[in-house]
């Protein structure tokens, strides 16, 4: 499985832009990059994917190097409700199943 | 979004006694769900892959005598934790994969709100 190393924390003010890193060096060609996030006591949420494009929804932009090693997930007007940690994984194609591997994560703390 | 449902929401028990935990599909159908674990300030572990009508796959180290898990229908699957201890205390969140979502790797899984469970 590629491994993503993401920092542990960060603080954003609200309103403003959150731009959140992920590094996946030993991605393979055919993984995509998925962001999940998890508001406290709850279940994860799917925001975004991707496979080399850029891509962007209503709940956020992704943007992946060109040489895929790493990612950034963005959201665009940070609010206290985007307060949550936020995991990037790198999907693994398995025939049980297409399995999601979390790591740490960041926890992100949208300040007012 | 796929909406799935986990009941209950939290549960206490009483050490050595069994409990059960559902994970709905709500409006669609779901031939795999997963089951993780998540202890305080930790990550999600995976611990089982539920295929409907088929035995489960369990990842290394997890017992599976210990967590039954039962995917009987295409909306249903359960997860009992037999002889329960207090280091069993967790919470449990289930996903299913969506599989009208999308091709292959793009197979988006939505999770359900987790069940915490406590073991006195």
């Amino acid at each position: 499985d590629a491994k993503t190393t993401q920092p542990p924390s960060m603080d954003c003010a609200e309103g403003r832009a959150a731009n959140l890193p992920c590094n996946h060096s030993t991605i393979s060609g055919n993984e995509y990059v998925y962001w999940y996030r998890q508001i406290h006591s709850q279940g994860p949420q799917y925001i975004i994917h991707g496979l080399k494009n850029n891509e962007t929804n209503e709940m956020a932009s992704l943007i992946i190097t060109e040489d895929r090693k790493s990612s950034t997930l963005i959201l665009p007007h940070a609010t206290l409700r985007d307060t949550a940690v936020y995991y990037c994984i790198v999907r693994v194609v398995q025939a049980a199943g297409n399995k999601l591997t979390f790591g740490g994560g960041t926890r992100v703390l949208v300040k007012p | 979004g796929a909406v799935v449902s986990q009941h209950p929401s939290w549960v206490i028990c009483k050490s050595g006694t069994s409990v059960k935990i559902e994970c709905r599909s709500l409006d669609f159908q779901a031939t795999t769900m997963f089951w993780y674990r998540q202890f305080p300030k930790q990550s999600l572990m995976l611990m089982a892959t539920s295929n409907e009508g088929s035995k489960a796959t369990y990842e290394q180290g997890v017992e599976k005598d210990k967590f039954l898990i039962n995917h009987a229908s295409l909306t249903l699957s359960t997860l009992t934790v037999t002889s329960a201890h207090p280091e069993d205390s967790s919470f449990y969140i289930c996903s299913a994969r969506d599989p009208s979502w999308g091709q292959g790797a793009e197979y988006e899984q939505y999770f359900g709100p987790g069940t915490r469970l406590t073991v006195t």
